[in-house]
């Protein structure tokens, strides 16, 4: 939604594995967030970034999880050594400060096996 | 906990019937913002209440905020099946920057 592409939209693998989610938005929106929405639970904010650095990262679970941007723009969540409990839906939003709401892609959801 | 907590957590209710949802948080807060969720999709921002205002419409939307209680309400009028998702409050509390803190939201479903 709203020029937020990720991907992928679906993600299997096995526990132990890691796993790269990209968020690609439209550009011109500094503030970019991860967040992370298990089955009928809300949403858990993982980190934010604020062009290519990372003021709040204190929502990632463990040093398992690791996040990057480039360019102001893409970010990547990597996951390493995959957990059955990593299984959750992955969602990447923009905007939160002139504007105050955010924009979400639709999504990565990820199963671990 | 900054996180809002929306009541119910279910409601379930006949298309042209009005649905009212409601929210508590903890801190202070910037503004409140609600969401929707299509099942499986991500979420879609419907409407900001700043801390200091009191009510805001947008369409079939009314949102009310009280800030001496911590507490907001989304109305949706004349509900129509299409409205069936989860909605979500969120706050953005004045000491964070542009962090929003979700609640587990309330799945409301319009029978036609």
């Amino acid at each position: 939604g709203a020029g937020v592409s990720q991907s992928p939209s679906n993600k299997v693998t096995e526990k132990g594995k890691d796993v790269e989610l990209r968020c690609d938005p439209i550009s011109g929106h500094t503030a970019l967030y991860w967040y992370r929405q298990s089955l009928g639970q809300g949403l858990e904010f993982l980190i934010y970034f604020q062009g290519n650095s990372a003021p709040d990262k204190s929502g990632l679970p463990s040093d398992r999880f690791s996040a990057e941007r480039t360019g102001g723009s893409v970010s990547t969540l990597t996951i390493q050594r995959t957990q059955q409990e990593d299984s959750a839906v992955y969602l990447c939003a923009v905007g939160g400060l002139s504007s105050g709401e955010l924009f979400f892609g639709e999504g990565s959801r990820l199963t671990v096996l | 906990s900054q996180q809002g907590e929306e009541d119910p957590q279910a409601l379930s209710i006949q298309e042209g019937e009005n649905a009212t949802m409601n929210c508590s948080y903890k801190t202070s807060i910037n503004n409140l913002q609600w969401y929707r969720q299509n099942s499986g999709r991500g979420l879609v921002h419907l409407i900001l209440i700043r801390s200091n205002e009191r009510e805001k419409h947008s369409g079939r939307l009314r949102v009310t905020l009280d800030t001496s209680k911590k507490s907001s309400s989304l109305l949706i009028t004349a509900s129509r099946a299409a409205d069936t998702a989860s909605y979500f409050c969120a706050t953005d509390p004045s000491s964070t920057l542009g962090r929003l803190y979700f609640g587990r939201g309330t799945q409301l479903t319009v029978w036609p």
